[in-house]
């Protein structure tokens, strides 16, 4: 079934560690993006990538870095982790960043920072 | 700033109709999306907007007024399984989308 896969589906990180998020999806979009979802908080854009081999930076990038070395993946890392990176992540994708086309959304990430 | 508004919110019947409103101040406007959300788990797209009016898909409906800067969702012959969470999201000029923190939908029998 084509789609978006996230790795892990939850985790439990000591602060201070280093994480990487993983992200593929097989529907050969162009633009993929990484969420964090908190409770009372809309969606927050950390990072995004409109094609493979650029990204950008979101709303919320601090302490967060991607990379896009082809069109089907798209890791999060956390280079040293802190308490208030403790959030629901999701990794979406849609065909273009253009007006109409619509996200498709991974099953999320739960990470826990102690 | 830039900033979506929307109940926290709201409690229906089964079988009933219920509109859940959105309400959006943004730089500019490359279109509007409605996602639903169930409890855990991933959002879910359910409709775009981006001209003036009614946009309908079975048992929902989305509105959009871009000169008032309002959207809804309207949901018909409500089902339990319509218990989840609204989110409203708007494309500015620069075609990221600023997201409301959404509308929890409680249905009752």
């Amino acid at each position: 079934i084509a789609g978006i896969t996230q790795a892990p589906t939850s985790q439990i990180l000591a602060a201070g560690r280093r994480m990487t998020l993983r992200c593929t999806q097989d529907m050969r979009h162009n633009a993929m993006y990484w969420y964090r979802q908190d409770l009372g908080l809309g969606l927050r854009l950390i990072h995004y990538s409109n094609t493979a081999g650029t990204t950008g930076k979101g709303e919320v990038p601090d302490g967060y870095s991607v990379s896009r070395a082809n069109t089907d993946d798209f890791p999060l890392t956390l280079a040293s982790a802190v308490p208030s990176q403790t959030s629901v992540y999701f990794c979406a994708s849609s065909e273009s960043g253009d007006k109409g086309s619509p996200l498709h959304f991974g099953n999320g990430t739960r990470l826990t920072v102690t | 700033g830039q900033n979506i508004d929307q109940p926290t919110e709201m409690t229906a019947t089964e079988g009933a109709i219920v509109q859940i409103n959105c309400t959006y101040q943004t730089s500019g406007f490359n279109g509007l999306f409605w996602y639903q959300q169930h409890a855990g788990e991933a959002p879910t797209f359910l409709s775009y907007n981006v001209l003036d009016g009614l946009e309908e898909k079975g048992r929902f409906s989305s509105f959009l007024s871009r000169s008032k800067g309002y959207s809804y969702l309207l949901l018909k012959e409500l089902q339990m399984k319509d218990s989840a969470s609204y989110l409203c999201a708007v494309r500015d000029s620069n075609y990221q989308l600023i997201w409301g923190a959404g509308t929890k939908l409680i249905i009752k029998p």
